[in-house]
């Protein structure tokens, strides 16, 4: 089936820093989204990308979909503490969403 | 709703037990979503439901997972004779037509199998 391949599984950075990971697919989707989860909540989508190449931006969130349609990546600028959380990358299926396996994200103040 | 509802939020079961989930849906979505997530791995698929329309039951690992929609609203997923390996977080999501834009998550279950 569709697998995402989401790296790296974890980071550990010091508030202030920038953040990038990544996800590639096996697959083209028309559409990827990136999603964040905090402790005991479900997840929460961040941005979504709908045409190759397209570089999108949320506040101190950019993401851009890959020419290819089967990459994306997602950076964090100036990381402060309530970016702490789990980062899913996701690309629509055949109705339904195929998600990544999460980056981690901690964050040392 | 506001969101979307789950309950129990926590639920703690004996191995080869029987477990029944809940999701309230956000009102008018007419597709909803379960998912599970495994301690320290992705979201995976289980079942969807997109108004009156057969389900795509593609994902659930084993017969001994199965899930209704009652009315086009609550929708229930139930575990027959748990087992250690289904202990996880049970997610429910809806949205509006099974548009990605719409996917709203509910908190979860989490259920530990002991």
């Amino acid at each position: 089936g569709q697998q995402l391949n989401q790296s790296p599984q974890s980071m550990f950075i010091q508030e202030g820093e920038d953040v990038s990971m990544n996800c590639t697919s096996s697959s083209i989707f028309n559409t990827w989204l990136w999603y964040k989860q905090d402790p005991g909540e479900g997840p929460v989508l961040l941005i979504a990308l709908y045409k190759a190449g397209e570089l999108t931006s949320n506040g101190r969130l950019t993401a851009q979909f890959g020419i290819t349609r089967k990459d994306s990546f997602l950076n964090i600028s100036a990381s402060i503490p309530s970016d702490v959380g789990i980062y899913f990358c996701a690309g629509q299926g055949a109705q339904k969403l195929v998600f990544g396996q999460g980056t981690r994200l901690t964050i040392n103040p | 709703g506001a969101g979307v509802s789950q309950s129990p939020s926590n639920k703690v079961t004996e191995k080869g037990k029987d477990v029944e989930l809940r999701c309230d849906p956000i009102s008018g979505h007419t597709a909803l979503y379960w998912y599970r997530q495994s301690l320290g791995q992705g979201l995976e698929f289980l079942i969807y439901f997109q108004g009156n329309s057969a389900p795509d039951k593609s994902g659930l690992p084993s017969d001994r997972f199965s899930a209704e929609r009652t009315g086009g609203s609550v929708s229930t997923l139930t575990i027959q004779r748990t087992q250690q390996e289904d202990s996880a977080v049970y997610l429910c999501a809806s949205s509006l037509y099974g548009t990605a834009l719409g996917y709203t998550f509910g908190s979860g279950t989490r259920l530990t199998v002991v």
